[in-house]
């Protein structure tokens, strides 16, 4: 039952490949988010979707593709990986906005090594 | 630039003793601000939120305080417990729906 679910926990892959990230919450909430925690452990956000249409899109390549296919999942594909992403990713979601007060709601991240 | 900005970098403490950890920020304009506690290998998980006609607001032995005037927040955890030992995240969301993540103090309590 938990509340916001992605797979895999770990990602090892080669250069070069590509890979998706799934997520999936189930708090019937309507935004939800990618991040990005880097080995400084910044969070840093990558994309925000809010009844699965694109509403953030940070300055992010663009082999790093997100896919809603309803509003409770979110779906990262990445493209000809590189060693740079390397890190941490969150998938994460909430009722509203941020500056609504909402609270976010975390996955518990996917770890993504590439070699 | 909007930044935030956390010290100490990391803490250890005893058992039963109480920490602050500090928050400061430049992001403006101001909406919340928020506390997180992030155990290894897990998200983060919300403990306080604060807007900025809010002094301090209590989570159990967690009270943060938010000083709107000179962009300055302070978590502080009361009697620690072995389960507090993670990493604690000031987030200040800006601009209604910006946020600027802090990097965390990591807070190690031992027995």
């Amino acid at each position: 039952d938990t509340a916001v679910s992605q797979t895999p926990k770990y990602l090892v892959t080669q250069m070069g490949n590509d890979k998706s990230i799934k997520c999936e919450q189930n708090l019937g909430h309507d935004t939800m988010y990618w991040y990005k925690q880097d080995s400084k452990k910044f969070l840093k956000i990558m994309f925000s979707y809010n009844n699965k249409e694109l509403i953030i899109n940070e300055t992010v390549p663009n082999r790093f593709s997100p896919k809603s296919p309803d509003k409770a999942h979110l779906n990262l594909h990445i493209n000809s990986l590189e060693l740079g992403d390397s890190a941490v990713y969150f998938c994460a979601s909430s009722q509203g906005w941020p500056g609504g007060f909402e609270k976010l709601f975390f996955g518990s991240g996917t770890q993504l090594s590439v070699l | 630039k909007n930044q935030v900005e956390q010290s100490p970098q990391s803490l250890i403490i005893l058992e039963g003793k109480n920490c602050t950890l500090q928050c400061n920020y430049t992001v403006s304009p101001f909406s919340n601000l928020r506390w997180y506690k992030q155990d290894t290998g897990r998200g983060p998980v919300s403990l306080t939120i604060m807007t900025f006609s809010e002094n301090t607001k209590s989570n159990g032995r967690y009270t943060a305080t938010l000083d709107a005037d000179t962009k300055q927040s302070s978590l502080h955890i009361t009697a620690s417990q072995l389960s507090d030992s993670a990493s604690y995240i000031c987030v200040v969301v800006y601009n209604n729906n910006d946020m600027r993540f802090g990097a965390g103090t990591r807070l190690t309590v031992k027995p």
